[in-house]
């Protein structure tokens, strides 16, 4: 089956560091894929759209320049929280369309991401 | 615009229990919907999903869902819950297959012996 992996699982980081976090599908080709934001015992939302070899598109109210996006091969898909605060600690979690036929989307397992 | 509505933001059901968790939807045209499962600390894990045909819709784990238009509704049904059920569900929407959805709150099911 379809596999989307993120990597690292977890990170814990101290404030005004960055944090680069990557998304990948193992066994098929994704020209799209989403991020999506959740934080404790709340529900997922979506914060931006990847595409590959195009600017991403945000949500609105999610900041592009402190949340970067790249996608930069069919695979791969990065976020990078830049100069990250506190009320930046959260569960993001990465999705990933399937180019094929059904044209289905896959999650990744999540990144816990803590700021000190 | 679309909306996911899970009324029940916690549920508990002794194991053996069926199962019934809410969700109604809002959009102007048939839905993609989908059921999710997440435990603690993890990602998300699809139960099944409505595309079209059938509104009765199987998926793993014994899961099952049923798509009323009439009530705008998908609700998701176990015969007998195990322990092992305990999880937060989330129903989600989407406007065409592959594209990103929109979630529910999620309901917390907690089973009890």
């Amino acid at each position: 089956g379809a596999v989307v992996s993120q990597h690292p699982s977890w990170v814990i980081c101290k404030s005004g560091t960055s944090v680069k976090i990557e998304c990948r599908s193992l066994d098929f080709q994704a020209t799209t894929m989403f991020w999506y934001r959740q934080f404790p015992k709340q529900s997922l939302m979506l914060m931006a759209t990847s595409n590959e070899g195009s600017k991403a598109t945000y949500e609105q109210g999610v900041e592009k320049d402190k949340f970067l996006i790249n996608h930069a091969s069919l695979t791969l898909s990065t976020l990078t929280v830049t100069s990250a605060h506190p009320e930046d600690s959260s569960f993001y979690i990465c999705s990933a369309r399937d180019d094929g036929e059904y044209n289905e989307q896959f999650f990744g397992p999540g990144t816990r991401l803590t700021v000190l | 615009a679309q909306s996911v509505t899970q009324p029940d933001i916690h549920i508990t059901v002794s194991e053996g229990a069926s199962l019934e968790l809410r969700c109604n939807y809002s959009y102007g045209a048939t839905p993609y919907l989908f059921w999710y499962v997440q435990s603690p600390g993890q990602g998300l894990q699809l139960l099944l999903k409505y595309f079209s045909g059938d509104t009765l819709v199987q998926g793993i784990k014994g899961f099952e869902a049923e798509f009323k238009r009439s009530q705008s509704s998908f609700n998701l049904r176990k015969p007998s819950v195990h322990w092992s059920d305990a999880a937060e569900y989330f129903c989600a929407v989407g406007a065409v297959s592959g594209y990103a959805l929109n979630f529910g709150k999620g309901t917390s099911l907690l089973v009890t012996p």
